[in-house]
């Protein structure tokens, strides 16, 4: 398996544009989680689904955000309007009930 | 709440040595604990996983034990190599209804050649 595969890779975007972010999680794994992570804030758990079911989402900071699952290979994380604060590494995590495995991430600048 | 948290936040070492990084948890109530690594500008790479049944778990220099009881795990690295340099964290998993993987705010490590 070619592991957790995030796109874009970086992205850049002016203020007030709508960015889609995506992830691809390892087959198999039944848990799909999204993070950002700040040099402030460290890593937050943004959302989290199980078998495609959205389980907790109080960590998304705003309904600007909002995060999908449509099937067992896909998810994405969309935030619209975009702003200067939303700049950060987005992770993507898979599992299944034991050991999670992380995307290379999306480095989102709103400028 | 559920939080983890790490001591210290950063660690100079020089080449070598051996040394102990922390991870301390609210609630016990764990179902596993993940050391990850994670070099600047890079995604987090999986170290070692404890189960919440097990008390320890190795690999090459690396060592980590877990203590529910008390809400500790801590990262023991032999044998220190510039190479170890990286930022370290630690995530507790729970089970039960909410299967939440949280995240400490990390060790960032510096060892000297």
């Amino acid at each position: 398996d070619a592991g957790v595969i995030q796109s874009p890779r970086h992205e850049v975007t002016e203020m007030g544009q709508e960015v889609t972010l995506r992830c691809k999680p390892i087959s198999g794994h039944d848990y799909l989680f999204w993070y950002r992570q700040t040099m402030m804030r460290g890593l937050e758990l943004l959302i989290y689904f199980n078998n495609n079911v959205p389980i907790d989402d109080s960590g998304m900071p705003e309904d600007r955000f909002s995060a999908k699952m449509p099937n067992a290979s896909f998810s994405t994380l969309k935030i619209q309007p975009s702003e200067p604060r939303d700049s950060a590494v987005y992770f993507c995590a898979s599992s299944a009930v034991t050991e999670a495995f992380f995307g290379q991430g999306t480095r989102l600048t709103v400028v | 709440k559920q939080e983890v948290t790490q001591i210290p936040a950063a660690l100079s070492v020089p080449e070598g040595e051996n040394l102990v990084l922390n991870c301390s948890f609210t609630d016990s109530a764990i179902y596993n604990l993940q050391w990850f690594r994670q070099d600047p500008g890079k995604g987090l790479t999986s170290l070692l996983l404890i189960q919440s049944s097990q008390r320890e778990q190795t690999s090459g220099r690396l060592n980590a034990s877990l203590d529910k009881s008390s809400g500790r795990s801590t990262l023991y690295i032999a044998a220190s190599q510039p190479g170890d340099s990286a930022t370290y964290l630690c995530a507790v998993r729970y089970g039960g209804a909410t299967n939440k993987l949280i995240f400490g705010t990390g060790t960032l490590l510096a060892v000297q050649p």
